[in-house]
């Protein structure tokens, strides 16, 4: 049973427009989620996270939006660049950190100049 | 700050034959934790080590298994490959662990192949 889903296998953006990949989560005790973008040959380095307590996040170019009554949260790349190609992993825990870190499948971006 | 190493970065083995893989955590990170990614899986968490004590396990069959020595490096073995192993195995250290706010940093996996 999944309990984060990133239904979106692949997103294709023209550069400078917006990117918006969309995760969402089954398990109610999930409070604190994070996004990963992962290059190929590397591994996911951490983007952005968000606690429960937020609705919004902001950090440069990149947003993350939760709503918690959706289980639903998504991520904003605005402008979008060539170098934001990669696949971005959402991921899901809760504060305590006694349980790990549950992943989606990710979605590959691809922004075309 | 170095990052987290991983050793090899490419191995390929033959089904039946055992692997050891190695990680080495960021320096003053005690949490090291496992991940097997294959396609289209995501990643699937193997196991939590914890100052030497596996804190958490995920739902993967005894062939996996691992340890951590006291200078927080860790290893994992599988046994008895199979040709599902075939995947990139990732290494995260933490300073407190896993899950929780703490953010994990990646090293790059070990890609295994089997034949």
């Amino acid at each position: 049973d999944q309990q984060v889903k990133q239904n979106s296998p692949s997103l294709s953006v023209q550069e400078g427009r917006i990117s918006i990949l969309n995760c969402d989560y089954t398990n109610s005790m999930f409070d604190y989620f994070l996004w990963y973008k992962k290059y190929p040959a590397e591994g996911p380095t951490f983007l952005i996270s968000i606690s429960s307590i937020k609705d919004k996040n902001e950090d440069g170019r990149f947003t993350v939006f939760l709503n918690k009554s959706a289980k639903h949260l998504s991520l904003h790349i605005v402008p979008s660049q060539p170098g934001d190609s990669a696949v971005y992993f959402c991921a899901a825990s809760d504060h305590s950190g006694n349980t790990p870190l549950v992943f989606g499948k990710g979605t590959r971006l691809s922004v075309i100049a | 700050k170095a990052g987290v190493t991983q050793t090899p970065r490419y191995l390929i083995k033959t089904r039946g034959q055992q692997v050891t893989l190695s990680c080495s955590p960021i320096s003053g990170h005690r949490s090291v934790s496992w991940y097997q990614q294959t396609p289209g899986q995501g990643l699937q968490f193997l196991f939590e080590y914890f100052s030497e004590t596996q804190r958490n396990k995920g739902n993967f069959p005894g062939r996996f298994s691992g340890r951590q020595f006291s200078n927080s490096r860790s290893e994992m073995n599988v046994s008895t490959l199979e040709l599902g192993d075939s995947a990139l195995y990732l290494c995260a250290s933490s300073y407190t662990g896993a899950g929780g706010v703490d953010t994990q940093y990646f090293g790059p996996g070990t890609r295994l192949t089997v034949l």
